[in-house]
């Protein structure tokens, strides 16, 4: 079956770099681009960038333009996610999703917490 | 920057029909898609590209989408529904999320 899966828990200090990574199966990895997305304690969803797997373009929030790099290995069908200088706002549920402009994410990770703290 | 505006919170009644409206300045010529997200998990997709339901989702979710307000509607609803839900656009080749609603089936 289609599914995303990302690795484990994170705990980081201030001023350290997180990489979240996410395996697909069940599906050709460079027929889709993948987002991410983070959820903070008790916040919505917000959007953190995406990237087309077939040719690596991305395109990430302005606010976290400088600090996150989104990459993927066509090889082992995943795709990573780095974000440096982490500060305690940083501290949310990190999602991975399947999908583009008309078909919504319709695949979605478990999701990885990634804890900031001194 | 493009916003998406969703109400707080929406209550239904058990087995009546619930609404959630998304404003945005003239999301009628949007993609909207719309996610549920129930407590501790990952959010799913219920409605893409306005008013298309993803295989295993059931006909109570529709979506409309016309001049500034796009609206998920849920029939029929059940306990099962309560949950978040949140709507998204793609604006300038970015994704635009709402606030997200909560509803409460009573």
């Amino acid at each position: 079956q289609v599914q995303l899966v990302q690795s484990g828990a994170e705990v980081k200090k201030p001023g350290a770099s997180v990489k979240v990574s996410c395996k697909a199966s069940g599906y050709t990895f460079t027929n889709y681009g993948i987002s991410w997305v983070r959820q903070a304690p008790g916040q919505g969803l917000e959007w953190m960038g995406w990237i087309s797997a077939y040719n690596g373009n991305t395109n990430y929030a302005q606010k976290l333009q400088g600090r996150v790099t989104m990459t993927t290995d066509t090889s082992t069908s995943t795709a990573y996610m780095e974000l440096r200088s982490l500060r305690s706002d940083d501290t949310a549920v990190y999602y991975c999703a399947r999908g583009g402009y008309t078909t919504g994410a319709d695949v979605w990770g478990q999701g990885t917490t990634v804890t900031v703290s001194s | 920057s493009y916003e998406l505006t969703q109400p707080l919170s929406v209550s239904v009644a058990l087995g009546q029909t619930a609404r959630i409206t998304c404003g945005g300045n003239n999301i009628g010529s949007k993609n909207v898609h719309w996610y549920q997200q129930k407590p501790g998990q990952a959010p799913v997709l219920v409605i893409y590209g306005d008013s298309n339901r993803p295989s295993g989702i059931p006909e109570r979710f529709s979506g409309s989408n016309s001049r500034n307000t796009a609206t998920l509607t849920i029939s029929r609803a059940q306990a099962g529904d309560e949950a978040d839900y949140y709507c998204q656009v793609w604006d300038s080749s970015t994704v635009v999320f709402g606030g997200g609603t909560k509803l409460t089936v009573l």
